[in-house]
């Protein structure tokens, strides 16, 4: 049974470009949030998908935006990089009953980012 | 305010003894509690959670204990490994219906000394 994969799972950009990064969810898995850990700290949360919409969003500005595919894996894009947009970013999955979750998320290995 | 946070950046014990891993949390609407164990070079990994109409609940080797009056959650662990070190952080659901935000705290570092 497939965890939740994270792909790349390192990259280095230039301030000002643009990321993407991909997620597949754990097998059985509808529901995909992502997580931006900066070095020494906890997660903090971006955004979470839910039938190919965004359910919730954190404190972060518009350059970070998100996707879901119907297969329920999902993108997260980072636009006009800026030095402190360096960090782990994480994918966490979980199972939705309707709109009460009731299952603990599941992350993954992260993908390590680096702007220079 | 939103703000999980854990009283000790670094534990360290003695292979075999217990620990003791502590968190605050500061929203008292909050109505689950996790925690993970987070290793070198890896995402956050599932431990235990416990649902505030618990005290208590055990897992293989691990506890969680939650005090809601004084808004205080703990996780012990039993015989502790070399393979238990790692940083451990606590979080918090704060909505009663979506188990997908949580709000982490800083993380405290475990270290086993053989």
């Amino acid at each position: 049974d497939a965890g939740v994969t994270q792909s790349p799972t390192h990259l280095i950009k230039t301030r000002g470009q643009q990321v993407t990064l991909r997620c597949s969810p754990k097998s059985g898995h509808d529901t995909v949030s992502w997580y931006q850990q900066a070095l020494g700290q906890g997660p903090q949360f971006i955004f979470q998908y839910y039938e190919e919409e965004e359910r919730q969003r954190g404190n972060f500005p518009d350059r970070f935006s998100g996707h879901q595919f119907p297969n329920y894996s999902s993108e997260l894009n980072v636009n006009a990089l800026l030095l402190g947009d360096s960090a782990l970013y994480l994918c966490a999955s979980s199972l939705a009953f309707g709109f009460s979750y009731n299952s603990p998320l599941h992350f993954g290995n992260g993908t390590r980012l680096t702007v220079t | 305010g939103e703000n999980v946070g854990l009283h000790l950046p670094t534990l360290s014990v003695q292979e075999g003894d217990n620990s003791i891993i502590n968190c605050a949390y500061s929203n008292s609407a909050s109505d689950y509690f996790i925690w993970y164990k987070q290793e070198s070079g890896k995402g956050p990994q599932f431990i235990i959670d416990i649902r505030s109409n618990m005290d208590k609940r055990q897992g293989q080797r691990v506890t969680v204990l939650l005090n809601k009056t004084v808004k205080h959650l703990s996780l012990q662990i039993a015989a502790t490994q070399p393979g238990d070190s790692a940083v451990y952080f606590c979080a918090e659901n704060p909505s009663s219906s979506n188990t997908g935000k949580l709000i982490f705290g800083q993380g405290t570092t475990l270290q086993v000394k053989p």
